[in-house]
């Protein structure tokens, strides 16, 4: 079956370390998407990628970095820069061919600060 | 910018209809989306609209567009336990790169 495989479920960082979320997509999207969900507040936008090789910054990308060097892997390093990465991420992809545009998601990996 | 706002909470009992409300403030939305959120999952596309729209139904999913006020909502008829999730109102300009969520509607129902 096509979907988006996140990895790990749930992570726990301690302060000072660089983590990275794994995202894995079988669908031959273009598009991958990464957002940030906290309680009480809509998703918000950190990177995404409409292409191979290329990606942009979203509406909170500092303390955050990606990488897209295959079309099925878009993976998100949260870095000891980012102050407060205790949140629900969740990754996306979205079919470029089509005309509706709505995203496909992944299950979310949970982020804590220990 | 562009913002897109709801309710956060709403709670019915199972077997009536629940209505989710969303205004949004881009006036050049071209499509509309409602998601469903289940806890500890990602989320689910379970409908959307092109703006030209008033109206589409899809099963017990009835979505209403009121494109003057800005106005999205999305009717969910007899209501089961197995609805209670989040549900997201969306809003992307044509291309769709960028889409904007709302906060979600937790939805309540009550056996």
């Amino acid at each position: 079956d096509g979907g988006i495989t996140q990895s790990p479920k749930y992570l726990f960082r301690k302060e000072g370390q660089n983590v990275t979320l794994s995202c894995e997509q079988n669908l031959n999207h273009d598009a991958m998407y990464w957002y940030r969900q906290d309680p009480g507040q809509g998703l918000r936008l950190i990177y995404y990628s409409q292409i191979v090789n290329d990606f942009q910054k979203g509406d909170i990308a500092e303390g955050y970095s990606v990488s897209r060097e295959k079309k099925e892997s878009f993976p998100l390093t949260v870095t000891s820069a980012q102050k407060n990465p205790t949140a629900f991420y969740l990754c996306a992809s979205r079919d470029t061919g089509t005309e509706v545009y709505g995203y496909t998601f992944g299950s979310g990996t949970r982020l804590t600060v220990v | 910018g562009e913002d897109v706002e709801q309710s956060l909470f709403l709670s019915v009992r199972e077997g009536d209809s629940s209505v989710i409300n969303c205004t949004y403030t881009d006036s050049s939305s071209t499509y509309l989306y409602w998601y469903k959120q289940e806890p500890g999952a990602g989320l689910q596309l379970l409908t959307y609209i092109f703006s030209n729209m008033d109206m589409k139904q899809d099963q017990r999913l009835t979505v209403l567009l009121n494109k003057k006020d800005k106005h999205l909502s999305l009717r969910i008829a007899d209501t089961q336990t197995g609805d209670s999730a989040i549900y997201f109102c969306a809003e992307s300009g044509t291309g769709g790169f960028k889409t904007i969520f709302g906060a979600g509607t937790r939805l309540f129902v009550k056996a």
